[in-house]
């Protein structure tokens, strides 16, 4: 159980053009969602934070107009990365949380953005 | 503020020995501390969790860590090492009483025959 998928796992984008990145609960409805950020041999870093039906809440630094997020329902959350340059090129996590779990977060398999 | 400090960024082991990673956490509350895993071009899987309950928390492949308030630690050990523990593994814990959770700096093992 608490399986999360993410798609797709891998996308090239040329510069300029926008990129959505899925992420779904598949056995349990997530009354959270959070989207996370890597660089190779680097910690996650807190993008982040959807409840369904409400705005995202962004992290200091992070450009909401940028990276749109919209969590539709308690299993589909997305991230749409708008007018990608190559400095987005990363390693973009998703996780969802289910409330009254001790906080526990069930991780996607994460979505590698290369932008040319 | 909440943070936690992965003391190791690297740790090399001989398969069979011991396994010790060490972390050390700050936070102005009671948090939840976590281990996960990660293994190259995997998703994050969740080794173990400290709740406030038992401070010494057993979880999956063999591994446990201990909870401790006084050193303000959370040490992730297993008795033997096998080659598939070759991964990278964060030390995370509660940054705020939402759940949001921060990340330590990754400690990569490498398992050797």
């Amino acid at each position: 159980g608490a399986v999360v998928s993410q798609h797709p796992s891998w996308v090239i984008c040329k510069s300029g053009t926008s990129v959505k990145i899925e992420c779904r609960s598949l056995d349990f409805q997530a009354t959270t969602m959070f989207w996370y950020r890597q660089f190779p041999k680097q910690s996650l870093m807190l993008m982040a934070t959807s409840n369904e039906g409400s705005k995202a809440t962004y992290e200091q630094g992070v450009e909401k107009d940028k990276f749109l997020i919209n969590h539709a329902s308690l299993t589909l959350s997305t991230l749409t990365v708008t007018s990608a340059h190559p400095e987005d090129s990363s390693f973009y996590i998703c996780s969802a949380q289910v409330s009254g779990t001790g906080y526990e977060q069930y991780f996607g398999p994460g979505t590698r953005l290369t932008v040319t | 503020a909440q943070s936690v400090t992965q003391l190791d960024s690297h740790v090399s082991v001989s398969e069979g020995t011991p396994v010790l990673l060490r972390c050390n956490y700050s936070s102005s509350y009671s948090p939840s501390l976590f281990w996960y895993v990660q293994h190259p071009n995997k998703g994050l899987q969740l080794l173990l969790k400290y709740t406030s309950a038992a401070t010494l928390v057993k979880g999956i492949n063999g591994f446990e860590a201990e909870f401790k308030k006084s050193e303000t630690s959370f040490h992730l050990t297993k008795p033997s090492a096998h080659m598939s523990d070759a991964a990278e593994y964060f030390c995370v814990v509660t940054s705020d009483s939402w759940g949001k959770l921060q990340f330590g700096a990754g400690t990569q093992v490498v398992v050797t025959p």
